[in-house]
């Protein structure tokens, strides 16, 4: 099955700078990779996601870069503000598996003043 | 648009007794899901329904938990007996019928956490 590696688990930065939060998966397959933020008591909600066909996608202060050859994909926040403090979730979905995601084990992003 | 609703949001009780989680997705989201999210981990998930239609519950365990979503619409997952590790977040998401090359959003909902005594 797929499995996908997060790194690093636990990650603080000064506000305004900039954010990178890695990710591998291992089926080379996958095809489909979204990134989820996650607030304290919340669900998981959609902030950007690449499909296997684009390397880089933007949407404001967020990218996502996706290196096929590689399975690694990365999500980059600049500018960080207090509210981007929460925790960060990347999945892959795999061609054989419908619409399952398969999570990476989450990064705790902290934002300090 | 109201998203994803769940309840009860919280839940306490001791080993093996039995216990229930609703789920109401988004209206038209044909496919629902039931992730359990464990403390300091992402979700992993239970089962899959395409409308009324169980698609993938190869990660349920059959022996203590069981799922249905008898009208296509919203759904309810039992836990009976409970045991001590079932405690977590357990999350519904929904999102349209999906199908082969298709990359629908999961939208999920604020999720149940139990606390098994």
């Amino acid at each position: 099955g797929e499995n996908v590696e997060q790194h690093p688990s636990t990650l603080s930065v000064q506000e305004g700078d900039s954010a990178v939060i890695k990710c591998t998966y291992s089926d080379s397959a996958s095809n489909y990779f979204p990134w989820y933020k996650q607030e304290l008591g919340k669900g998981p909600q959609l902030i950007i996601d690449i499909r296997s066909n684009v390397g880089e996608k933007k949407d404001q202060r967020i990218a996502v870069t996706l290196n096929k050859t590689a399975k690694h994909f990365s999500l980059h926040i600049t500018e960080t503000q207090p509210e981007d403090s929460a925790v960060y979730f990347c999945a892959a979905r795999f061609t054989g598996g419908g619409n399952k995601l398969t999570f990476g084990t989450g990064t705790q992003l902290k934002v300090e003043l | 648009e109201a998203g994803v609703v769940q309840s009860p949001r919280y839940k306490i009780i001791e080993k093996k007794q039995p216990v229930a989680f609703w789920c109401n997705p988004i209206s038209g989201h044909n496919t629902l899901y039931w992730y359990r999210q464990n403390l300091g981990q992402g979700p992993e998930l239970l089962i899959r329904y395409e409308n009324e239609e169980a698609v993938d519950d190869s990660q349920l365990p059959k022996d203590r938990f069981s799922a249905e979503r008898l009208k296509g619409v919203d759904s309810t997952l039992k836990i009976q007996p409970a045991e001590l590790g079932d405690s977590a977040v357990y999350l519904c998401a929904s999102s349209p019928m999906t199908g082969a090359g298709l990359y629908n959003e999961q939208f999920f909902g604020p999720g149940t956490r139990l606390t098994v005594l």
